[in-house]
């Protein structure tokens, strides 16, 4: 299994302010996803991060919106830019066992935008 | 329609009770199958993973039907630790995961 850890927890921002959340994985990963977890609702994938290339981006998610880092195949970040009240949700980073097809999520971010 | 669709719920079942939670998906290329248990303001883990044989964990009993593209779990002696929701999730052969929105299971004494 892989053990991951995201970094804040969770915060609470003023609009149009951005927020940068870490992922960090205690195992090398070729793919991370990113999902966002509005309340009351399902996952939803925001975006593939590869190492080494850009992010690959679900309908209706943009670069400019949520850029991607992915500087090596342990870690990535999500910035949530020019935040708005609608990007109040959870923002979870997750990882796919090679092995078994596994997905494993982070505890999550909880974002409150004001 | 949604990708992968599921019972609404929520399910109120008293303890001892057996549960059934049905998922339905749309991409006959779906590849793997999972149910994940999500616990409030906790991330999503994996219950158990769905085989086209059937496969049961203790309590739980996963089935799949291709034919029907139709996953189920089901819940023998309901506990009271097993009120959570449940989310169907469903692979593609691209590694792409689709979440179902989830049914709420509530097991009371």
């Amino acid at each position: 299994s892989a053990v991951i850890s995201q970094k804040p927890s969770r915060d609470i921002c003023q609009r149009g302010t951005s927020l940068t959340i870490q992922c960090q994985v205690d195992s090398q990963v070729t793919m991370m996803f990113w999902y966002r977890q509005q309340p009351g609702q399902s996952l939803t994938l925001i975006a593939t991060a590869n190492q080494g290339s850009e992010a690959t981006y679900e309908s209706g998610f943009v670069i400019d919106k949520f850029p991607i880092s992915r500087p090596n195949l342990t870690f990535s970040t999500l910035t949530v830019s020019n935040m708005s009240p609608e990007d109040s949700s959870i923002y979870l980073c997750s990882v796919v066992s090679g092995y078994t097809d596994t997905q494993y999520f982070g505890p999550g971010t909880r974002l409150t935008v004001l | 329609r949604k990708e992968v669709e599921q019972d609404p719920g929520p399910f109120n079942v008293p303890e001892g009770a057996t549960v059934a939670f049905n998922c339905t998906y749309s991409n006959s290329a779906s590849q793997s199958f999972f149910w994940y248990r999500q616990d409030c303001r906790k991330e999503p883990k994996l219950l158990m993973s769905v085989y086209s044989s059937g496969n049961e964990d203790g309590r739980f009993t996963a089935q799949l039907n291709r034919a029907s593209q139709y996953i189920s779990l089901l819940i023998r002696d309901s506990k009271l630790s097993d009120s959570a929701t449940y989310l169907c999730v469903v692979n593609t052969n691209a590694g792409k995961s689709t979440f179902g929105d989830g049914t709420t299971l509530t097991v009371k004494p």
